[in-house]
């Protein structure tokens, strides 16, 4: 079945503490991004990814890390997270930029305390 | 910052009746998406328009985009209680942007059984 995973679903940590949310597709995407969504404020880009070792600067980067390494995995990590990072998270793919739908995963809930 | 803006916020309505979401962008556009959210799920990818098409019609879903008033409208028919869900509109601006969604904040539509 196509379709973007992301893990863990659900994941409550402590400020400063490292985590990574990864994020896999099996469709032989191009394209991957990273989105957190807020109440009121919609979804908002992270970062994204064009292809293997490319990846740049959504809307709201700063505390972020990402890395391609393989055209299926584009993992979210927090060095040091902080509170004003608790939100939803959606790992998104698409073939490739340009006329094409993307496909979401089903989020992942982070709280941070 | 945000692109697409959706109106209204809300949209409370009754089983058969038809259902109108306006969307509003400030750039250009190379196309448009719509996309549907079930409460704290991942998007689904409803509609895609180009910005040299006007309209375009998928089952019940029915898109129209005014590039001259940068404005999008997605109509449902003869709607259902499992339509309720959030619907956001989404932006692609192409050029250096290929590929890049800005999302609105989003219309919640509940429909009454």
């Amino acid at each position: 079945e196509a379709q973007v995973t992301q893990n863990p679903r659900y994941l409550i940590t402590v400020t400063g503490k490292k985590l990574t949310v990864t994020c896999s597709q099996n469709m032989n995407h191009e394209y991957m991004s990273w989105y957190r969504q807020d109440p009121g404020l919609g979804l908002r880009q992270i970062y994204y990814s064009m292809n293997v070792e490319v990846t740049d600067k959504g809307d709201v980067p700063e505390g972020y890390k990402v890395s391609r390494k393989e055209k299926r995995n584009f993992p979210l990590i927090l060095e040091s997270p902080s509170p004003n990072q608790t939100s939803l998270y959606f790992c998104a793919s698409s073939f490739s930029t340009g006329y094409n739908e993307q496909f979401f995963g089903p989020g992942t809930r982070l709280t941070v305390l | 910052s945000q692109q697409g803006e959706e109106d209204p916020q809300a949209l409370s309505i009754q089983e058969g009746e038809n259902a109108t979401m306006n969307c509003s962008y400030k750039t250009s556009i190379n196309n448009l998406q719509w996309y549907r959210q079930n409460s704290g799920r991942g998007l689904v990818h409803l509609i895609l328009i180009r910005s040299n098409e006007r309209e375009k019609h998928s089952g019940r879903l029915r898109v129209t985009l005014d590039t001259s008033k940068k404005s999008s409208s997605l109509l449902i028919t003869a709607s259902r209680a499992a339509d309720t869900a959030s619907y956001f509109c989404a932006t692609d601006a192409g050029g250096t942007s290929y590929g890049k969604l800005t999302f609105g904040q989003g219309t919640i539509l509940t429909v009454h059984p």
